[in-house]
């Protein structure tokens, strides 16, 4: 079966750095999402990668592991508005979105 | 541009009664989704639209039907609403359909079925 696996919920502080696991199973792999969402609100996208290696976007990153089905999102400089929730979603040979159930990240002080 | 978006923002419903929930685009994607989402369990597709006049079932189908008469609009219908229909429902549309392409969500319909 799919599936895509990442932890419930993780704390950090502010200012720190944060890096949040997914491990996936799909029936072929056309790449990865991340997507943050705050609570109540719609997922918004942050990062796709396909390739294997680090894609860098201002404060976040985003890994890829083509052969270890893996993914990690580095947060840095945390700030209270990262508070969220943040989803990973690989797109499998149907190019059809197998979602994660989400990590609720929480920032302390 | 408005995006997306989705009404009503919250409803209770009768079980047994029909409900449809609205979904409007204005980005002339091709592709459309709705989307459930329950505590503890990843997004779960229930239909799918890859282009105006087609529809395609998704994971989770039974008890809803879509209908995409247009390329802006992508209604789900309940016909005979049963409280495990609880949940937030999310539309989405992108730009191309089984690509690679962003899906960009609507702001959610939360459903409670008493």
């Amino acid at each position: 079966g799919q599936n895509i696996d990442q932890p419930t919920e993780m704390t950090a502080t502010e200012g720190a750095i944060v890096q949040i696991n997914c491990t996936y199973q799909t029936s072929g792999f056309n790449g990865l999402f991340w997507y943050q969402q705050h609570a109540g609100e719609a997922p918004t996208f942050l990062s796709y990668n396909v390739l294997d290696g680090l894609e860098e976007k201002g404060r976040f990153s985003s890994f890829l592991s083509r052969s270890k089905g893996y993914s990690y999102l580095l947060l840095k400089e945390l700030q209270m508005k990262d508070s969220a929730s943040y989803l990973c979603a690989a797109l499998d040979s149907n190019y059809q979105l197998i979602w994660g159930a989400g990590t609720k990240l929480i920032i302390k002080p | 541009t408005a995006g997306i978006t989705q009404a009503p923002t919250s409803q209770i419903l009768a079980a047994g009664r029909s409900m449809t929930l609205r979904c409007t685009q204005d980005m002339r994607h091709n592709a459309m989704y709705w989307y459930r989402q329950d505590l503890g369990l990843g997004l779960r597709l229930i239909h799918y639209s890859n282009t105006a006049g087609t529809t395609g079932k998704g994971e989770v189908p039974d008890g809803y039907s879509v209908s995409r008469a247009n390329t802006d609009d992508f209604p789900l219908t309940l016909a005979s609403a049963v409280p495990s229909q609880t949940s937030v429902y999310f539309c989405a549309s992108s730009d191309s359909p089984q690509s690679t392409d962003t899906q960009y969500f609507g702001p959610g319909t939360r459903l409670t079925v008493l």
